[in-house]
């Protein structure tokens, strides 16, 4: 078991094109979110999955992101149409989930994306 | 919405102090879990706790659950060094199946 794996770990975009993020989580959690964080602020909840259901998605969240499970394994993260406000680290993590019983998160080392 | 608060922001300590930080919810929460993030890592869980007064221990560091289950800290004992780093606490409370990050308080070892 390598961790939860994020690619890619950088990437530069200009303004008003589409991006696309992949996370691969640890095999034997079946839960999958996605953060982001700017610089000296702490994670902000973007959504998860418990498999390959999208449970929540945070209102903070405009049309322009989606993220999909697909089988249940690796999620993807897609900004349509990006804008300077969405340069940030964009994490991963994943977590056990037993019902009722929270585990703590495995982060992934994120994607740091910048807008020009 | 739930909002967690830490403070202080930021912590200066000369190697050897005692370090405390100071988490507080807007909500009751059921549990809280604590992370430390590395200058250009990403975060790293280290506990969670669970029950109303709960103490937990980890080497030099102290983990506390407030029994209004609404604040916790983490005190860290003859700091070190590799203390150096932001410790988040994350909470979660109500019908919410994620942990919440609070603001995080950035320490600094000076040897």
């Amino acid at each position: 078991d390598t961790g939860v794996s994020q690619d890619p770990r950088h990437k530069i975009t200009k303004r008003g094109q589409n991006v696309t993020f992949r996370c691969d989580p640890i095999s034997e959690h079946n839960r999958l979110y996605w953060y982001r964080q700017t610089l000296g602020q702490g994670p902000e909840f973007l959504t998860y999955f418990q498999n390959e259901a999208q449970l929540e998605k945070s209102r903070l969240l405009s049309d322009r992101f989606s993220a999909e499970r697909p089988k249940g394994s690796f999620s993807t993260l897609e900004i349509q149409r990006t804008e300077q406000g969405d340069s940030a680290m964009y994490l991963c993590a994943s977590s056990r989930w037993t019902g009722g019983t929270y585990y703590g998160y495995t982060f992934g080392s994120g994607t740091r994306l910048t807008v020009v | 919405g739930q909002q967690v608060m830490q403070i202080p922001q930021y912590q200066h300590v000369q190697e050897g102090e005692d370090f405390t930080t100071y988490c507080n919810s807007s909500t009751t929460l059921s549990n809280i879990q604590w992370y430390k993030q590395r200058p250009g890592g990403h975060p790293v869980f280290l506990i969670q706790l669970v029950k109303s007064g709960e103490v937990k221990k980890q080497k030099r560091l102290t983990f506390q659950f407030g029994e209004a289950k609404k604040n916790s800290s983490l005190h860290i004992t003859a700091t070190q060094t590799t203390d150096v780093g932001t410790y988040f606490c994350a909470g979660i409370s109500g019908g919410y199946q994620k942990v919440t990050f609070g603001t995080g308080t950035k320490l600094q070892v000076i040897p």
